[in-house]
């Protein structure tokens, strides 16, 4: 069965710091992975996905992840944070079935 | 389009009493998801559907049950609600299965007491 590790639970970085979320996943074969963001008080959206191809995804709201088989990682990165950014942040992977298994979220926090 | 909705927003149940969360898409997907979301635990999925008439159990079916009579439709019912249920919910579908996008509902937030 796959798995997904978000091994930091809180993150706090200044505006206009970089950002990178790390995520690490346990799965047999090539795996689909997703980055969904969820904002206060709402449902999560996804922020992008990875199926094939190119090991460098790009996504909405000026983020990318990079995959990279030999460190079964599907970290989440963005060059400058906006005070918008603050939310959680949850890494999946989707597999066997029609189920996806969700990490269990960093929290970013972005002081001014 | 208004997506997925869900409704309650917001309930407080007594133990033992039941209810039913309610689930609903305008975007014609065939797949429908029900999760429930802890503090500190992610997403997990209680059951799913891959049409109507369909459904089968996620990871944490135990106390819930669902049907699906319509494409649009993926009610919850909570039969004797005891305070482990206390989470907050999730709705989701998506056109196919899981390697599409899911797309969420705004959640229902369930207080038992």
């Amino acid at each position: 069965a796959q798995s997904v590790t978000q091994p930091d639970i809180h993150i706090t970085v200044s505006e206009g710091a970089s950002l990178e979320l790390r995520c690490n996943y346990s799965y047999g074969a090539t795996p689909y992975l997703f980055w969904y963001v969820q904002s206060p008080g709402q449902g999560l959206q996804l922020l992008l996905k990875y199926f094939s191809g190119d090991t460098l995804v790009q996504g909405i709201k000026g983020f990318e992840a990079e995959f990279k088989r030999s460190q079964s990682s599907f970290n989440l990165r963005k060059p400058s944070v906006h005070w918008s950014d603050a939310a959680e942040y949850f890494c999946a992977v989707g597999a066997s079935g029609s189920r996806l298994t969700f990490g269990e979220g960093t929290q970013l926090t972005v002081n001014p | 389009n208004a997506g997925v909705t869900q409704t309650p927003k917001f309930r407080i149940l007594k133990i033992g009493q039941s209810m039913t969360l309610q689930c609903a898409q305008d975007m014609n997907h065939n797949y429908m998801y029900w999760y429930r979301q802890d503090p500190g635990m992610g997403l997990k999925l209680i059951y799913y559907s891959v049409g109507a008439g369909i459904t089968d159990k996620g990871e944490v079916p135990n106390g819930y049950n669902v049907s699906r009579s319509t494409t649009e439709d993926f009610p919850l019912r909570l039969e004797l609600a005891a305070p482990s249920q206390t989470s907050v919910y999730f709705c989701a579908s998506s056109w196919s299965a899981y390697e599409e996008t899911q797309y969420f509902g705004p959640g229902t937030r369930l207080l038992v007491l």
